[in-house]
C-alpha cells in the first residue's frame, strides 16, 4: 500500500463516546499533520509532528490529543466531543528539511466525523 | 495573522470556456502550492511554485506566482466536465518558533463545468 492511509473512513459517535482516528504513510517521510476541515472553512491546521516530535499545537482544545509513535504513524484520540467538531479530518505528510519544502504535503483521504 | 483569500469561491462554467482563479495572500512568502479535491476524497498536488515568476502548466491547467503582489492566478483553458472539483491554493511559511513549513490554505474554489 502507498501514500497516506487513514482510517476509519467514516465515524460516527456521542460527545461521551472516546474514539482514536488513525494515519499511516508510505512515503518514508519525517513530518505528520492533522488538519479539520469544515463546511464553508479552509482547512486548519490542528497539529504538527516532526520526527515524532510534536512541533505545534494550533490553539486544538484538549478533547483532541494527538500521538506519534513514530515517523509513519499518527493518531487522534477524540473525548467528549462538541456538535461543532463534526467535520473532516484530514492527515498529511511531507518530507520537512527544517526549511520551507520544495516538495507538497501529501494527503489521506480523511475521516468524516459526525457527533451526534 | 496570515489570510489567504481565494475569488472566485463558486464558479460555474462552460465547457470549452476560459477562466482564472485568483488567490491573494497577506504576507511574504515565496513558496505557493495549488490542490485539487474531488467531493469525499482527498488533496491533490497540482502545482507547486518555488519562486517569483514561476509558471507552471499541466494540460489545460496553468498556474503561476507573483511574489511582489502576493498573488498566484489558476488559468483553466478549454475546460471539459472533468476539470469539476475544488480547488485549493495554500501558503507556505515557516513555523515562527518550530522548523519546518507551515500551509495556510484558501477557503477553495469549487469549479463547475457544464457540459
Amino acid at each position: 500500500e502507498t501514500g497516506v492511509t487513514q482510517t476509519p473512513r467514516h465515524l460516527v459517535m456521542g460527545m461521551t463516546n472516546k474514539k482514536s482516528l488513525k494515519c499511516e504513510q508510505h512515503l518514508g517521510h519525517n513530518a505528520m499533520y492533522w488538519y479539520k476541515q469544515s463546511a464553508k472553512k479552509p482547512l486548519e491546521l490542528m497539529f504538527v509532528y516532526n520526527f515524532k516530535e510534536q512541533t505545534e499545537n494550533n490553539s486544538v482544545p484538549s478533547r483532541f490529543s494527538p500521538e506519534c509513535p513514530n515517523s509513519s504513524h499518527l493518531f487522534l484520540h477524540l473525548h467528549t466531543l462538541q456538535p461543532e467538531d463534526s467535520a473532516l479530518y484530514l492527515c498529511a505528510s511531507s518530507q520537512d528539511f527544517g526549511d520551507y519544502s520544495n516538495q507538497p504535503q501529501h494527503f489521506g483521504d480523511g475521516t468524516r466525523l459526525s457527533i451526534l | 495573522e496570515l489570510k489567504v483569500e481565494q475569488n472566485p469561491l463558486f464558479l460555474s462554467m462552460q465547457e470549452g470556456k476560459n477562466y482564472t482563479i485568483y488567490c491573494n495572500y497577506s504576507t511574504t512568502s515565496d513558496r505557493l502550492y495549488w490542490y485539487r479535491q474531488d467531493p469525499g476524497k482527498s488533496l491533490e498536488s497540482l502545482f507547486v511554485l518555488l519562486s517569483n515568476g514561476a509558471v507552471k502548466q499541466e494540460g489545460r491547467l496553468m498556474a503561476s506566482l507573483d511574489t511582489k503582489a502576493r498573488l498566484s492566478t489558476l488559468h483553466i483553458t478549454a475546460a471539459v466536465h472533468d476539470l469539476s472539483a475544488t480547488y485549493f491554493c495554500a501558503v507556505d511559511t515557516l513555523g515562527e518558533e518550530t522548523s519546518g513549513s507551515r500551509l495556510t490554505f484558501g477557503e477553495g474554489t469549487q469549479l463547475t463545468v457544464n457540459p
